[in-house]
């Protein structure tokens, strides 16, 4: 069965530091992987997609994430946090013929100055 | 571009009343979804439809029903709403499987 999971319900981070987000997933075949954002009372806005090819994606805000098809990770990293980006994370998940994706529960990030 | 629109954005219904989550999307996007978020749980899909006139059970369909008579509009039906379904209720659209969703800003309902 298709699952999604992310292991860290809450991080803390200061601002300038280094982030990591971690996404494992279980799937069936060659996977779509997507990472979300969601800021508080705001739908979910696509940070970046990885399909295939480079596994190493750029997203926007100064993402981007790394497909390890040996681990079946793909967690997302920025080298420096900004105070903007405390929000919610979410892993998703798609396949070839499915119609659908499947999240993650997601990763809450706070900022601390 | 309005992209996508729900309303309301928030509700307050008791027990065994019912209603319609309104989803328009102007984007003329083939897939659409309803999906409810609760705390801890991530998203769990409760119906999507791939086009007009066809519609398809998602992971928690128990409770709903959906209709798709155009490519614009995809309302959520709940027909004898019960607490299990105060949830924060988010429609997207997309143009393809592998494309991007785009979703809207969530509807808030609380069933007491």
């Amino acid at each position: 069965a298709q699952s999604v999971t992310q292991p860290d319900i809450h991080i803390t981070v200061s601002e300038g530091a280094s982030l990591e987000l971690r996404c494992n997933y279980s799937y069936g075949a060659t996977p779509y992987l997507f990472w979300y954002v969601q800021s508080p009372g705001q739908g979910l806005q696509l940070l970046l997609k990885y399909f295939s090819g480079d596994t190493l994606v750029q997203g926007i805000k100064g993402f981007e994430a790394e497909f390890k098809r040996s681990q079946s990770s793909f967690n997302l990293r920025k080298p420096s946090v900004h105070w903007s980006d405390a929000a919610e994370y979410f892993c998703a998940v798609g396949q070839t013929g499915a119609n659908n994706l499947f999240f993650g529960t997601g990763t809450r990030l706070t900022v601390i100055p | 571009n309005a992209g996508v629109t729900q309303t309301p954005k928030f509700r307050i219904l008791k027990i065994g009343q019912s209603m319609t989550l309104q989803c328009a999307q102007d984007m003329n996007h083939n897939y659409m979804y309803w999906y409810r978020q609760d705390p801890g749980m991530g998203l769990k899909l409760i119906y999507y439809s791939v086009g007009a006139g066809i519609t398809d059970k998602g992971e928690v369909p128990n409770g709903y029903n959906v209709s798709r008579s155009t490519t614009e509009d995809f309302p959520l039906r709940l027909e004898l709403a019960a607490p299990s379904q105060t949830s924060v209720y988010f429609c997207a659209s997309r143009t393809g499987l592998v494309e991007k969703l785009f979703f809207g800003s969530g509807t808030q309902l609380s069933v007491l």
